[in-house]
C-alpha cells in the first residue's frame, strides 16, 4: 500500500512571497489533514477535510493560510504572504474513518523555511 | 490543556528493553491511550492503542496501570532505529475521527 505522498519535500522563500504544498493522501482514505510543527514542538493541526469538506479549521490563520481538498483526493495547502514564524514541518496525514480505524497515516512533511 | 506527562529525554541500550512511561491522571472512562513516534525527518507513525487491557503487537507493548491514570510503552528489544520522540496521547472513541493533539513527547535516545 502506497503511503502518503507530499511535495516538495524542502522550500526555501523569502518573507512576504507565497508557497504551495502538494499532498496525496492513501488511496481510498476521506479524511485529510494538515499539521503544522515547529522546531521541538509536536504537531498541531490546520485543517481538517472530510472528503472535499471542511470539518475543523480553527486553528488555520486564514488571513494568510488557505488549503482545499476540491475532488476529495489531493489537497493544497497555501501560504500567502509567508511570515519567519511560519518556518516549520507541514505534515499530511490521512485516515479511512472506517470501521472504527483509529490510526492516522502520516507523510514524509515539507521543511519550510522562510527568510 | 495537556492530557499526558512525558519525560523529556531517556536513553537506552541496543537490545535492552525501553520502557516509556505517560502519566494521564485525568483520563476518562472512554478515552483511549495511543503512542505514535516520530523518527528523525519522517513523519509521526502509529505504534498502538489502547483502552483499560494490556496491549501487544509487532512493534511494542502496551501496559495500562488498573486506575488507568498512567501506562509504559514497551520495546521488548530497542535498535538504534528506534531511536526516535514518543508520543503519548489520549483521546475518546467518538474522536477517532479528529485530529490528534500532541505534546512535545519523550525522545528515546538508542546507543550501542
Amino acid at each position: 500500500e502506497a503511503g502518503v505522498a507530499q511535495s516538495p519535500r524542502y522550500k526555501i522563500i523569502e518573507k512576504r512571497q507565497s508557497v504551495a504544498f502538494w499532498c496525496n493522501p492513501i488511496s481510498g482514505h476521506a479524511t485529510l489533514y494538515w499539521y503544522q510543527q515547529i522546531l521541538g514542538q509536536g504537531p498541531k493541526l490546520l485543517i481538517q477535510f472530510q472528503n472535499n469538506g471542511v470539518v475543523d479549521d480553527s486553528q488555520l490563520p486564514k488571513d494568510r493560510f488557505s488549503a482545499e481538498r476540491l475532488k476529495g483526493v489531493d489537497s493544497t495547502l497555501k501560504i500567502q504572504p509567508a511570515k519567519l514564524e511560519d518556518s516549520a514541518v507541514y505534515l499530511c496525514a490521512s485516515s479511512s474513518g472506517q470501521g472504527g480505524s483509529h490510526e492516522q497515516f502520516f507523510g514524509p512533511g515539507t521543511r519550510l523555511t522562510v527568510l | 490543556d495537556a492530557k499526558t506527562t512525558q519525560p523529556t529525554s531517556m536513553d537506552c541500550a541496543e537490545g535492552r528493553a525501553a520502557n516509556l512511561p505517560c502519566n494521564h491522571s485525568t483520563i476518562s472512562g472512554n478515552e483511549y491511550v495511543y503512542w505514535y513516534r516520530q523518527i528523525h525527518s519522517q513523519g509521526p507513525q502509529y505504534i498502538i492503542h489502547g483502552l483499560k487491557n494490556n496491549e501487544t503487537n509487532e512493534m511494542a507493548s502496551l501496559i495500562i496501570t488498573e486506575d488507568r491514570k498512567s501506562s509504559t510503552l514497551i520495546l521488548p528489544h530497542a535498535t538504534l532505529r528506534d531511536t526516535a520522540v514518543y508520543y503519548c496521547i489520549v483521546r475518546s472513541a467518538n474522536q477517532a475521527g479528529t485530529a490528534l493533539i500532541f505534546g512535545k513527547g519523550t525522545t528515546l535516545s538508542v546507543s550501542s
